[in-house]
């Protein structure tokens, strides 16, 4: 079965420091590979997606992820944290139709920045 | 272009009750999938309609319901409410549900259940 894990429920970094989100996922094919933010009181807005391209993904607000097949991670970055960067980031592997099985969620991390 | 539109944003019910929420996707969208996110389990895929077709569905019991309609607008009834039942209901649409097909969310709807 497929599955996403998401190290860390809670990250904290300061305002301008690197960002590091981690998500591992567990896939028998090749996945294609989503990270979303959720802003509160809000539904999920996709930062970048990868689907078997370049490895490296940019996405928007700065960030970026790169897909590691060897270490079956897909990581997603930002070099300098923004307060407005405080959110929910959801990492989700997508291993059939993107909607005929539905797309498989992380638990989340929530980022907070410190000023 | 205006972006997936769900209504209510807000429902209150009590146990037992049932409750319909709807959803309008992007225009040109023809697959709509619904979530269920809740603190404990996080976000769980419920299921997916394309050209009013139930294509697949999660693992949810049968009081968890959906239809399509023919302009893509997509609804989705719970029946008998639970406490558990209380979540955010996510919507997405996307052109076809392809695998690389990008799914767009909407605000969602806070039911509660009382």
């Amino acid at each position: 079965a497929q599955s996403v894990t998401q190290l860390g429920s809670h990250v904290s970094v300061s305002e301008g420091a690197l960002v590091l989100l981690r998500c591992n996922y567990s896939s028998s094919v090749p996945p294609y590979l989503f990270w979303y933010v959720q802003y509160p009181n809000q539904g999920l807005q996709l930062l970048l997606k990868y689907t078997s391209a370049a490895t490296l993904v940019k996405g928007i607000n700065g960030f970026e992820a790169e897909f590691k097949k060897s270490e079956t991670s897909f990581h997603l970055t930002k070099p300098s944290a923004h307060m407005s960067d405080a959110a929910e980031y959801f990492c989700a592997v997508s291993l059939s139709g993107g909607g005929a099985d539905g797309l498989t969620f992380g638990k989340g991390t929530h980022l907070i920045i410190q000023p | 272009k205006a972006g997936v539109t769900q209504t209510p944003r807000y429902l209150i019910k009590t146990r037992g009750q049932q409750v319909t929420l709807s959803c309008s996707p992007i225009s040109g969208h023809r697959s709509v999938s619904w979530y269920q996110q809740t603190p404990g389990q996080g976000l769980q895929f419920l299921f997916e309609y394309f050209s009013e077709t139930q294509r697949n569905k999660g693992n949810f019991p049968g009081r968890f319901s959906g239809r399509q309609f023919s302009n893509s607008r997509s609804e989705m009834n719970v029946s008998t409410l639970e406490l558990g039942d209380s979540a955010l209901y996510l919507c997405a649409s996307s052109l076809g549900g392809l695998r690389t097909d990008t799914q767009y969310f909407g605000p969602g709807t806070r039911l509660t259940v009382l």
